[in-house]
């Protein structure tokens, strides 16, 4: 019953491949964000969506593109994947409404490209 | 944008003392500072948040200040305990439309027993 989770858990790959990260949330919420978190624990955001549509893009490479098929699902696609992409994802998912109050975190899914 | 500034990265304490962690902001339009903790190999969960209108919020052992004015709040817990040991994450943001959190770049607390 995991409210928001996030396939795979786990990802090693070579430089140049392309990989896509899935998540899933089942708590009814409007509003779904992807989130990168580097080797020093920094957290930052790269993607929101609210109810499919894009709201935000912090200045992500487009070799990253966020693929939102319904609310419940937003999915990130990596192309052509570089050294530097090796983090933590984390998908997460805010209640509906004006404001963004908490956010709940998916467990993350780690990325190591080698 | 808005940037937060998050100190100390590192803080050690023995079981039993107290343990604060301060940050900054940078927009006066942020009225929202929430506080994560996350486990090592876990996911950032929300242990207590503030808004703009409240001075201090406590939860138990935990308790958040906000200084609107020098734009500055603090994450207090007292009586700390080993399983408080964690990474801890301040934000900011508008809880208007659809701005998104601003996180500190976080405080590895560390309690030893």
């Amino acid at each position: 019953d995991t409210a928001v989770s996030q396939t795979p858990k786990y990802l090693v790959t070579q430089m140049g491949n392309d990989k896509s990260i899935k998540c899933e949330q089942n708590l009814g919420h409007d509003t779904m964000y992807w989130y990168k978190q580097d080797s020093k624990k920094f957290l930052k955001i790269m993607f929101s969506y609210n109810n499919k549509e894009l709201i935000i893009n912090e200045t992500v490479p487009n070799r990253f593109s966020p693929k939102s098929p319904d609310k419940a699902h937003l999915n990130l696609h990596i192309n052509s994947l570089e050294l530097g992409d090796s983090a933590v994802y984390f998908c997460a998912s805010s209640p509906p409404g004006q404001y963004t109050g908490e956010l709940f975190f998916g467990e993350g899914s780690r990325l190591t490209v080698l | 944008g808005e940037n937060v500034e998050q100190h100390p990265s590192t803080l050690s304490v023995q079981e039993g003392d107290s343990a604060v962690i301060k940050c900054t902001y940078s927009d006066s339009a942020s009225n929202y500072f929430p506080w994560y903790k996350q486990e090592l190999g876990k996911r950032p969960q929300l242990i207590i948040d503030i808004r703009s209108n409240v001075g201090e919020k406590k939860d138990q052992r935990i308790a958040v200040t906000l200084n609107k004015t020098a734009k500055h709040f603090s994450l207090h817990i007292t009586e700390t305990q080993p399983e408080d040991s964690a990474v801890y994450f301040c934000a900011a943001s508008l809880l208007s439309g659809y701005s998104t959190l601003t996180f500190g770049k976080g405080t590895m607390l560390l309690v030893s027993p």
